[in-house]
């Protein structure tokens, strides 16, 4: 069965620091796809980045990079130089190819508050 | 271009109504998603359509529950006789593509909000 662990619930930072998000899923699948959504205080779910599994490059777009970790599980999402406009609730998620491919497995969120 | 849309964004109703919630995919998607999001909480998956076939419902949580997409686009979620616990977020996605690793886009969702 799959599954996806956001552990941080809330985190505050000030604007300008760094902050990490962390992402641990779980699955029996080898091939699989990992997801980041942003949602805003509107409620649309904003699609980030997907990787896939065989695919471990670390990948950085502007100020947000993705630390994608096979041995540990682990897809944690970095903000640099966070801005008040990067509050809101940061989802992960987990599409199976075999085991679960039509539907997305989120984690419970992490809701991050960034203040001047 | 429009994204995915959805009405009512709000919905009141009284334990025992029926209500439907609506969902425009954007134009040419193939696969259409409905997810339940209660508060403080993911998006927990409800069905999935294949252009107008149902291919899966296995996150439908009672047969009060039914949805359809009868000509391929429009969707419309229905919940039967509401309970309490039917109070959530209910969010609508859409994909050009058929696979695991297509990117689903989100409607801003309806909150449901039985008394």
């Amino acid at each position: 069965a799959q599954k996806v662990t956001q552990a941080q619930t809330e985190i505050s930072v000030v604007e300008k620091e760094d902050v990490t998000l962390d992402c641990v899923y779980e699955t029996r699948d080898t091939t699989y796809y990992l997801f980041w959504y942003k949602q805003p205080p509107s409620g649309e779910l904003v699609f980030l980045i997907r990787r896939n599994s065989f695919d471990e490059q670390n990948e950085i777009s502007g100020r947000y990079s993705w630390n994608f970790q096979k041995s540990t599980s682990s897809f944690n999402f970095t903000i640099t130089a966070s801005q008040v406009v990067d509050s809101a609730v940061y989802f992960c998620a987990l599409s199976e190819a075999e085991g679960g491919g039509n539907k997305l497995t989120f984690g419970t969120g992490t809701q991050l508050k960034v203040e001047l | 271009g429009a994204g995915v849309s959805q009405s009512p964004r709000y919905k009141v109703a009284k334990r025992g109504q029926d209500v439907a919630l609506r969902c425009d995919p954007i134009s040419g998607h193939v696969s259409l998603f409905w997810y339940q999001q209660a508060l403080g909480q993911g998006p927990e998956f409800l069905t999935y359509f294949q252009n107008e076939a149902q291919l899966d419902k296995s996150g439908l949580p009672s047969d009060r529950f039914f949805a359809e997409r009868p000509e391929g686009s429009v969707s419309t979620l229905k919940i039967q006789r509401t309970q309490k616990e039917d109070s959530a977020v209910y969010l609508c996605a859409s994909s050009q593509d058929r696979g695991p690793s297509r990117v689903q886009f989100f409607g801003p969702g309806t909150r449901l909000t039985v008394l």
